[in-house]
């Protein structure tokens, strides 16, 4: 079955450091991933997907991710983080049936 | 572009009455689905509609749960009657087809005292 695994609850940073959430994923065939954030009393944001192509995945708000095919990995990145990245991410793959299938959430803190 | 709206943002009720949720989608958007998160857990699919028909509703669960999307527009989804563990964020997203993005609503807040 298609899913995602997001092994940390919560990931604290410094503002102007390096981000990495991570992600796992198992599927059967080609991995449709995604990630979305949540902002407090906002609804699910969009920030990027791999669907083929090159591995490295640039999305909105200057966020990227890699996927890594031998590691079963998409981890999300940023090269300095900001006190306004702190929210939600969740890490998604698209199911057989076109559903989406969440991870559990990994809160991201960005103290200043 | 409009995206996705839900109402109400917010509904508290009581166990055994009825709560209908709405989702617009973003115009043209053929595809539409309907998913929750109960408290601190994962966001699970509830159903997938295209246009007015529904593709897949296995994550349904149970027959106090009702969704429907007249006319392929917006879609409603109907708790009657609502139970404690019916309480959670509903979310709504639409998308123009597989594989693209879904793009989700600001969901409704479910509160079942």
């Amino acid at each position: 079955a298609q899913s995602v695994a997001q092994p940390e609850d919560q990931v604290n940073v410094a503002e102007g450091n390096p981000l990495t959430v991570k992600c796992t994923y198992s599927v059967s065939g080609n991995p449709y991933l995604f990630w979305y954030v949540q902002y407090p009393n906002r609804g699910l944001q969009f920030l990027l997907k791999y669907i083929t192509g090159d591995n490295l995945v640039k999305g909105s708000y200057g966020f990227e991710a890699e996927f890594n095919k031998s590691q079963t990995s998409f981890h999300l990145k940023k090269p300095s983080a900001l006190v306004s990245d702190s929210a939600l991410y969740f890490c998604a793959v698209r199911g057989y049936n076109n559903d989406m299938r969440f991870g559990a959430g990994t809160r991201l803190t960005v103290k200043p | 572009e409009a995206g996705v709206t839900q109402f109400p943002s917010h509904s508290v009720i009581e166990k055994g009455q009825t709560v209908t949720l709405r989702c617009d989608p973003i115009s043209g958007h053929d595809n539409l689905y309907w998913y929750r998160r109960v408290m601190g857990k994962e966001i699970k699919f509830l159903l997938h509609f295209v246009k007015e028909s529904k593709q897949d509703e296995s994550g349904m669960p149970n027959n106090r749960f009702l969704a429907e999307r007249t006319g392929g527009t917006y879609s409603t989804l109907k708790v009657q009657p609502a139970e404690l563990e019916d309480s959670g964020v509903y979310f709504c997203a639409s998308s123009t087809g597989f594989p693209d993005t879904q793009y989700f609503g600001p969901g409704t807040r479910l509160t079942v005292l």
